[in-house]
């Protein structure tokens, strides 16, 4: 089945600073690549999504790329804000696991003011 | 309701105690999901539900878990014989199919169980 390891585990920035956070894939047939933001104690939230046909997708501050070769993909955040302090899950899936979201263990941003 | 909704949202259940979690999802999703989240991890997968169908159940950590969906709207998650090692968040998940295959998953707020 999928296999998603996500790095780095945490990761603490200064308010205004970019934070990448990256994440590997095991199944080549994966086609769908969502991120999730979770505060603490909500549910997880769709931030971004990405599908295997594109390489890169922006939402104002935030990025997503892919690169399929590799197997791995990753989540940018520009000029972050205290408010962006959350956990960041990314997840993978497609017709080799049945189309079930596998995802990584989360990454703790900080963002210090 | 406009999101996907579980309840209990806390439950303590003590070693040996049965539990059923409840899980009302999106209306017209067809995919149903339930995963667990020990804290500090990310979200484990369990088992899921197309419509009424149970299509993958190898997430399921023993045979004292059991899931259902029987009409294909609200699913049941119930666990028998209560551990400690099943204290846990247990967060439900649905989406919509479509012929990419892959679409967005609203999850549930999730139960904190707690088996003391």
């Amino acid at each position: 089945g999928e296999n998603v390891e996500q790095h780095p585990s945490t990761l603490s920035v200064q308010e205004g600073d970019s934070a990448v956070i990256k994440c590997t894939y095991s199944d080549s047939a994966s086609n769908y690549f969502p991120w999730y933001k979770q505060e603490l104690g909500k549910r997880p939230q769709l931030i971004i999504d990405i599908r295997s046909n594109v390489g890169e997708k922006k939402d104002q501050r935030i990025a997503v790329t892919l690169n399929k070769t590799a197997k791995h993909f990753s989540l940018h955040i520009t000029e972050t804000q205290p408010e962006d302090s959350a956990v960041y899950f990314c997840a993978a899936s497609g017709p080799g696991g049945s189309y079930i979201p596998t995802f990584g263990r989360g990454t703790s941003l900080i963002v210090h003011p | 309701g406009a999101g996907v909704s579980q309840s209990p949202r806390y439950k303590v259940a003590k070693r040996g105690q049965d539990v059923a979690l409840r899980c009302d999802p999106i209306s017209g999703h067809v995919s149903l999901f339930w995963y667990q989240q020990a804290l500090g991890q990310g979200p484990e997968f369990l088992t899921y539900f197309q419509n009424e169908a149970q299509l993958d159940k190898s997430g399921l950590p023993s045979d004292r878990f059991f899931a259902e969906r029987p009409e294909g709207s609200v699913s049941t998650l119930k666990i028998q014989r209560t551990q400690q090692e099943d204290s846990a968040v247990y967060l439900c998940a649905s989406s919509l199919t479509d012929i990419l295959g892959s679409t967005e998953a609203f999850f549930g707020q999730g139960t904190r169980l707690t088996v003391v």
